[in-house]
């Protein structure tokens, strides 16, 4: 699997846009993109994944770039829940079978009144 | 609130004594996984069921032995650990293989462990 960078820290103002990025420029083409957070006390909590296209949900929008190289985590209004630790994971598409996460350092979002 | 349940949500165990973690979830997922996480640092995968058979081990201690008696329920036993074993203990599951091989994983809130 891909391995992916991330800034390991960023802020943002209450009510405002969050974008956290990531690089993943080893990528292959039956990659996906995963984002999971991990608030403080609690496990993992999945929000969104991609493959090539841009995704929404109600959560959150992924914008993967052309190349796939690298793409973004938008919290389009974020909130003081949304301070967590954010995980940027790439992994195979295993037909047949369970693939592994592997989790990098992620990026702590620290979201300020 | 998550769909998968983890019990207990604190343990506190010397190293002589044998105790067991619990993992539930009723999605009708097929895989279920065992992840250790450190304070600090991101999850690591230690186990993987598929179909109720163990079909990764990440090479981890045989203190540790997981055990999924049906599709619904994961165990950890744990014998004879370590202080350095003190951590998160995550239980995840997903679902299997073909159209849902890009399913995402669902966690639990984890065991919080202590040795003594």
């Amino acid at each position: 699997d891909a391995k992916t960078t991330q800034p390991p820290s960023m802020d943002c103002a209450e009510g405002r846009a969050a974008n956290l990025p990531c690089n993943h420029s080893t990528i292959s083409g039956n990659e996906y993109v995963y984002w999971y957070r991990q608030i403080h006390s609690q496990g993992p909590q999945y929000i969104i994944h991609g493959l090539k296209n841009n995704e929404t949900n109600e959560m959150a929008s992924l914008i993967i770039t052309e190349d796939r190289k690298s793409s973004t985590l938008i919290l389009p209004h974020a909130t003081l829940r949304d301070t967590a630790v954010y995980y940027c994971i790439v992994r195979a598409r295993h037909s047949g079978n369970t693939g592994k996460l592997i989790f990098g350092q992620g990026t702590t979002l620290q979201v300020k009144p | 609130d998550t769909e998968v349940t983890q019990t207990p949500k604190h343990l506190v165990m010397g190293m002589t004594n044998k105790k067991s973690l619990k993992c539930e979830q009723h999605m009708g997922h097929r895989a279920m996984y065992w992840y250790k996480q450190k304070a600090k640092k991101p999850p690591e995968l230690m186990f993987v069921y598929s179909y109720e058979k163990l079909s990764i081990n990440e090479s981890v201690p045989s203190r540790f032995s997981p055990e999924c008696p049906n599709s619904s329920l994961l165990n950890l036993h744990l014998h004879a650990l370590q202080p350095e074993d003190s951590a998160l203990y995550l239980c995840a599951s997903s679902q299997v293989g073909g159209v849902y091989s890009n399913q995402p994983q669902h966690f639990g809130d984890g065991t919080r462990l202590s040795i003594l």
